[in-house]
């Protein structure tokens, strides 16, 4: 069975940096073409995905939020970490973690397994 | 603003089919067929309904179907049911420095 949990703080200031740890079982993130990612969705707005990091630890980032978004593995931990610098009010959201789909045959781009998600508050 | 357009709402009555559209560009929906779709009930956590433009995971019922044309794909549900009340999103493979954009998404009323 394959699942995926969030932790993180529940609340931050704004200025301070968001860490948020993905950690996963069922499945491994060596095996080859693995990736895990992270999304978010601000209340009531649209989800908007965040960052990606692949099996071999080449990692891809939203354009718009590259310059604050740091992803990591452990894989030994099966986990994954998100960090986020200078975050914002607006950056208030419920924050996903997912896995990457791994169906034969297909393109694998997009998100087969879902956390629950974690909302992250920004407010002094 | 999402990169992806999609209605704000939608609706239709139990048994009958309705459509979901998804308009992106030739970078994105036009350039790919790469399109997913996600069921958001509220409160839990997104799942996948589609991948690949049209193709179902397993256990996703085959009253949920997917099409593109050009920079459009659309979600079609057929045999509405009050379980398919939810959010729907969009999300398109936008290229390897991109990796994938969502839509706004369309809340589905069944009435």
């Amino acid at each position: 069975q394959i699942t995926l949990k969030e932790s993180g703080p529940t609340l931050v200031k704004p200025t301070q940096t968001l860490t948020l740890t993905c950690t996963f079982s069922g499945f491994s993130l060596d095996a080859s073409g693995m990736a895990v990612g992270w999304i978010r969705q601000p209340p009531g707005k649209a989800l908007e995905w965040l960052a990606l990091i692949y099996w071999d630890g080449d990692n891809r980032y939203s354009p718009s939020l590259r310059s604050r978004l740091t992803i990591t593995k452990d894989t030994p931990k099966n986990q994954v970490v998100l960090t986020m610098t200078n975050m914002d009010p607006v950056d208030t959201a419920t924050y996903y973690c997912a896995r990457r789909g791994t169906y034969h045959g297909s393109s694998g781009y997009f998100f087969e397994y879902w956390g629950q998600g974690t909302l992250v508050t920004v407010s002094s | 603003q999402s990169a992806l357009t999609q209605p704000r709402s939608v609706s239709g009555s139990p048994g009958q089919s309705v459509t979901i559209s998804c308009t992106g560009t030739s970078s994105d929906v036009g350039g790919y067929n790469f399109v997913s779709w996600y069921q958001r009930h509220p409160g839990k956590a997104p799942q996948l309904v589609i991948y690949d433009v049209s193709e179902r995971p397993s256990g996703v019922p085959d009253r949920f179907s997917g099409s593109k044309s050009g920079n459009t794909a659309s979600l079609t549900i057929s045999g509405l049911q009050a379980g398919d009340e939810a959010d729907y999103y969009c999300c398109s493979y936008a290229g390897n420095y991109n990796f994938v954009v969502f839509g706004g998404g369309t809340r589905l009323t069944v009435l």
